[in-house]
């Protein structure tokens, strides 16, 4: 499969709340992506943490990735209705140039 | 950021025609763009991998006379369906590489296509 894990495939919070999402992946990585994509839209890509950080933030969010356990997780903080949408984690593939997506996280805000 | 102009964003045919999915990088040129194609609810799933002058490079189990991609400029990648059937309905997304060491990826707002 193309795909990673991802977890949860769903959550559903209440506005203000954090949300946390999780990837896995199985092979060695130079960075690791995260996109953004409103229902029937395109992706937007959100923040890049390569393969020597261990944390990265941008505005209310934040990136953390941990090599030795092949998994990062993107925690948005102070959700907002607006935030409602997919989130996937994505990588080039071993060797290659070919960006994989894992499998997503479907985030519903609650106003 | 970058930004990619796709189109037609949706598009409605009858069984057996051919669509054509136009996939425009538009302040920046793209030696290289990627289509996909996402089910509903489902992630994306890399269909093929489109080369400025050269041909594309199919991923396993899709089939380069069905999806006929052309790249014929720096800026413009196109997708065409051919022979199109009811099970081809999809989200066709197109997306350009700003950096093929990072594989950050610019996209398109995607493609709905519904085959009747």
């Amino acid at each position: 499969s193309q795909q990673g894990e991802e977890d949860p495939q769903a959550l559903s919070i209440q506005e203000g709340e954090n949300a946390t999402m999780n990837c896995s992946y199985k092979t060695s990585i130079n960075n690791l992506q995260w996109y953004r994509q409103n229902s029937g839209r395109g992706l937007v890509h959100l923040i890049l943490i390569r393969s020597n950080e261990r944390e990265k933030h941008s505005g209310r969010l934040r990136v953390t990735l941990d090599t030795s356990k092949k998994s990062s997780s993107l925690l948005i903080t102070a959700s907002r209705a607006a935030d409602t949408a997919s989130y996937f984690c994505a990588r080039l593939n071993t060797g290659g140039f070919k960006t994989i997506f894992g499998a997503g996280t479907r985030l519903f805000v609650k106003a | 950021g970058a930004v990619v102009s796709q189109h037609p964003s949706w598009v409605i045919c009858k069984s057996g025609t051919s669509v054509k999915i136009e996939c425009r990088s538009l302040d920046f040129q793209a030696t290289t763009m990627f289509w996909y194609r996402q089910f509903p609810k489902q992630s994306l799933m890399l269909m093929a991998t489109s080369n400025e002058g050269s041909k594309a490079t199919y991923e396993q189990g899709v089939e380069k006379d069905k999806f006929l991609i052309n790249h014929a400029s720096l800026t413009l990648s196109t997708l065409t369906v051919t022979s199109a059937h009811p099970e081809d309905s999809s989200f066709y997304i197109c997306s350009a590489s700003f950096s093929l060491n990072t594989g950050e990826l610019f996209f398109g707002e995607g493609s709905r296509l519904t085959v009747l």
